[in-house]
């Protein structure tokens, strides 16, 4: 079965500082990849996805991610982190048919002034 | 991108009544719309997963009578919680996808609450 891992609950970076939030995933093949993030009692908001092609793939508000095959990763980065980027992350992964969209636990991210 | 509008935002019950959901494509049709439910401070669940005339599939453990899915429509899918109880309180999520996206649209979520 299908299975995402965010090893970080909570992540608490200095405004400015770079960010990087960890995904792992198993799956048999290569998955549908997405990065999402959650303000407190928000809806989801997609910040990125990887279907094919180019692995390192650009998303909203400075947000990259890659996808390394051999390490079954798809790690979020964000060179400079500002306040406003404080909410919850997620890490989701789907077969090429698109059902069956399995999330990770969520990284919380805290930014210190 | 596709619209997925979700409806109430919040809904407060008593418990013993049922409420229904409503989730809708603004732009597109859904020939699949995803139900998930998320506790606070914890991930989002997969509760359902629904084709449109076709009966929901529901994931282990989820009582599918007491979260009823209908997807009549091409645009429309409703979850009604049936009998709820404080338990039940949760956050709850829709997505929809059509036959030709490789991605799902989420909703904005209700925030329900059994008093």
């Amino acid at each position: 079965a299908q299975s995402v891992t965010q090893p970080d609950i909570h992540i608490t970076v200095s405004e400015g500082a770079s960010l990087e939030l960890r995904c792992n995933y198993s799956y048999g093949a290569t998955p549908y990849l997405f990065w999402y993030v959650q303000s407190p009692g928000q809806g989801l908001q997609l910040l990125l996805k990887y279907f094919s092609g180019d692995t390192l793939v650009q998303g909203i508000k400075g947000f990259e991610a890659e996808f390394k095959r051999s390490q079954s990763s798809f790690n979020l980065r964000k060179p400079s982190v500002h306040w406003s980027d404080a909410a919850e992350y997620f890490c989701a992964v789907a077969p090429y048919n698109n059902n069956d969209m399995r999330f990770g636990a969520g990284t919380r991210l805290t930014v210190k002034p | 991108g596709a619209v997925v509008s979700q409806h109430p935002s919040r809904v407060i019950c008593k418990s013993g009544t049922s409420v229904k959901i409503e989730c809708r494509s603004l732009d597109f049709q859904a020939t699949t719309m995803f139900w998930y439910r998320q506790f606070p401070k914890q991930s989002l669940m997969l509760m359902a997963t629904s084709n449109e005339g076709s009966k929901a599939t529901y994931e282990q453990g989820v009582e599918k009578d007491k979260f009823l899915i209908n997807h009549a429509s091409l645009t429309l899918s409703t979850l009604t919680v049936t009998s709820a109880h404080p338990e039940d309180s949760s956050f709850y999520i829709c997505s929809a996808s059509s036959s030709w996206g490789t991605e799902a649209f989420f909703g904005q979520g209700t925030r329900l609450t059994v008093v």
